[in-house]
């Protein structure tokens, strides 16, 4: 398996709604990454989870959560979220947080309304 | 700190014309070097790599060279179709640092008529 598995691939929610977005991998990879990507712009980095621990958070709002329950694993929770936070949310792993050989998933599309 | 700069797009080419795409980067230390391919609504897809200087990265005919004299990582193919139309990133990854972060270049958007 040479995949990074997001879930759900479109998700609309309400400022007040929680949501989870999910990903998953099962390539033995240690480093796990969530990006933020808005439209015609490059991914910008949120988390970097290594060996299950969150080893960067780039100053993302608290109404982002992240969570890394086992190595396969990444959850990012959501709550109260703005509508200029509507965006495709990558998420990606490697060996080890080196950057080198990284895999992406295919995104959730998140629109908040 | 660390940087990529990549030409503006969008390039708009006939099928079988060249490419190149061009891709500077302003780093310390030794980074590694990355091309990745967006095709719409999907995710990014790792296009080709090098990891240190002179190193030629290459797949499906793209190629790109590590220039650490220029500080480049141009990418280029001999003859493009149309499903080729995609956008580009140019990325690096500061391995020293060890913290797995990629920095993008801005993007260039390539489309390829028939």
């Amino acid at each position: 398996d040479t995949e990074v598995t997001q879930t759900p691939k479109h998700l609309v929610m309400g400022m007040t709604n929680k949501k989870s977005l999910k990903c998953e991998q099962h390539m033995g990879h240690r480093a796990m990454y969530w990006y933020k990507q808005k439209a015609k712009k490059p991914p910008e980095l949120m988390f970097v989870y290594s060996y299950e621990k969150l080893s960067i958070n780039e100053s993302v709002p608290s109404r982002f959560s992240p969570e890394c329950p086992n190595s396969s694993l990444l959850n990012l929770h959501l709550h109260a979220l703005q509508p200029e936070d509507s965006a495709l949310y990558l998420c990606a792993s490697s060996q080890d947080a080196d950057g080198y050989g990284y895999t992406f998933g295919s995104g959730t599309r998140l629109t908040v309304v | 700190g660390n940087s990529v700069t990549q030409m503006e797009g969008p390039v708009t080419l006939s099928e079988e014309a060249f490419l190149t795409i061009n891709c500077t980067y302003t780093a310390t230390g030794y980074p590694s070097l990355f091309w990745y391919v967006q095709y719409p609504g999907e995710g990014l897809q790792l296009l080709l790599k090098a990891t240190k200087a002179d190193d030629k990265g290459s797949n499906k005919g793209f190629e790109a060279t590590y220039r650490k004299e220029t500080t480049s990582f141009h990418l280029e193919k001999g003859s493009v179709q149309v499903s080729d139309s995609a956008v580009y990133f140019c990325a690096l990854s500061d391995g020293s640092s060890n913290t797995g972060k990629l920095i993008f270049g801005q993007g260039t958007t390539l489309q390829v008529k028939p």
